[in-house]
């Protein structure tokens, strides 16, 4: 399973450290994900990373402003969240990537951005 | 990254079929076979359904079922029940290292 911490209340412009740590899988040999929810909305696709880190991928609106690490050690993945704004308030899952799917999946952690 | 595009919704009656579509272009859907589906109820994490356009997840009722045609995904249905309401996402690599989501179908059980 997954299980989100970290999310909360920030200003704009300010940082927030999201976590996901993971248990009763490999978690060393899956690549990850973020995914995103907006209120209301549907889902977006926010950032992968490869199994052993080396490769990072983002959408287009974090670029720059986000970052995801993992400690295969810890079974942890992360999402380093800088200069948010307003319209990244959302309920953020993590989840892993088995044949360019998302099998398993968080319960979310909230993050708000007032506007 | 542009959406994918679904119905905003999409309706049956107890017993019968319906097939939701998703529809992109060659540079998404219609040129990998990493297209996968999810099921949302309110207040839940998402669900895999169907990955790599037809195949089932584990679990998964065989009354849900994925193909693909050209740039259009499609997730069926069959032999609807109550609790097959709930919001659908289709899912696809569109390459360039890139992932795009649907926008979203609320299926309404009549």
């Amino acid at each position: 399973q997954l299980v989100e911490s970290g999310g909360g209340l920030v200003q704009p412009g300010g940082s927030l450290r999201l976590s996901c740590a993971a248990s009763g899988f490999t978690f060393s040999t899956s690549w990850m994900s973020w995914v995103r929810q907006a209120p209301g909305k549907g889902l977006e696709w926010v950032a992968n990373i490869k199994q052993d880190g080396s490769e990072k991928y983002y959408v287009d609106s974090v670029k720059g402003r986000f970052t995801i690490s993992r400690d295969n050690a810890k079974n942890s993945l992360y999402l380093q969240m800088n200069s948010l704004r307003a319209e990244d308030t959302a309920v953020y899952y993590c989840a892993n990537i088995v044949w360019g799917a998302f099998h398993i999946w968080g319960q979310g952690t909230m993050v708000t951005v007032p506007s | 990254q542009s959406a994918l595009t679904q119905p905003p919704s999409a309706s049956g009656s107890p017993g019968q079929s319906v097939t939701i579509s998703c529809t992109g272009t060659s540079s998404d859907v219609g040129g990998y076979n990493y297209v996968s589906w999810y099921q949302q109820h309110p207040g839940k994490a998402p669900k895999v359904m169907v990955y790599e356009v037809s195949k089932r997840s584990s679990g998964v009722p065989d009354r849900f079922s994925g193909s693909k045609s050209g740039n259009t995904a499609s997730l069926t249905v069959s032999g609807l029940q109550a609790e097959d309401e709930a919001d659908y996402y289709c899912f696809s690599f569109a390459g360039s290292n890139n992932w795009v989501f649907g926008g979203g179908t609320k299926l309404t059980v009549l």
